[in-house]
């Protein structure tokens, strides 16, 4: 089992460029979150998605959508970047009876230039 | 008041000594418990958890709850250098599905 996948592994933008990081998971879990991280600043939760069909906003939601395509693929698009959101990005998923227990990814590192 | 507060260290050791980590919280509603080892350039991976007060044990690791103070320690007994990564306390927040993570301290151990 891969577990967590996601791509890109880097990326660079230019202000104003869009893209969409890519996420999936092959452990068949109903719970999927997107964080980022930064220095200084710890792990912090942008969206999730408690199941398939279902999203919802987290700590820091502003400037990005979400997409959960089906069980296994949870994606995060930035429409018009912005240097504030130079960061590592990580997918993480839980099973939804333990939502304590997620597995994360190795993550995205992303520069906004 | 942050709903998580976590010592960023960093925190230097060296090999054989016991680590102690330490976070506090806020919310006295919270029950579940994490600590996630996360080691340079790659993703956090739970250590440890646990939903009462007391110590739960897992090899050379030790997590310790105390509710009535709302600190939450990870001991690690006879620290090793690959040991050295950044911990990172989580809490399980108002929701089943949301976790708050403290900041993570960077450990290090050296040989």
């Amino acid at each position: 089992n891969a577990g967590v996948t996601q791509t890109p592994k880097f990326q660079v933008l230019k202000t104003g460029q869009s893209m969409t990081l890519q996420c999936a998971q092959d452990m068949n879990h109903n719970s999927m979150y997107w964080y980022r991280q930064d220095p200084g600043m710890g792990l912090r939760l942008i969206y999730y998605s408690a199941s398939e069909g279902t999203t919802d906003k987290g700590e820091v939601p502003n400037g990005y959508n979400v997409s959960r395509l089906n069980k296994r693929e949870f994606s995060l698009r930035l429409e018009s970047a912005a240097p504030s959101q130079t960061s590592v990005y990580f997918c993480a998923s839980s099973d939804g009876g333990r939502a304590w227990e997620q597995y994360f990814g190795p993550g995205t590192r992303l520069t906004v230039t | 008041q942050k709903e998580v507060e976590q010592d960023p260290g960093p925190l230097s050791v060296p090999e054989g000594a016991i680590v102690s980590l330490n976070c506090t919280y806020s919310n006295s509603a919270f029950q579940y418990f994490m600590w996630y080892r996360q080691y340079s350039r790659k993703g956090p991976e739970l250590l440890m958890y646990t939903y009462s007060s007391g110590n739960k044990e897992d090899g050379r690791f030790t997590a310790q709850v105390d509710k009535s103070s709302k600190y939450i320690s990870l001991f690690i007994r006879d620290s090793q250098p690959s040991d050295s990564a950044t911990y990172l306390c989580a809490i399980r927040g108002g929701s089943n599905y949301k976790l708050t993570f403290g900041k993570g301290t960077l450990l290090t151990v050296n040989p």
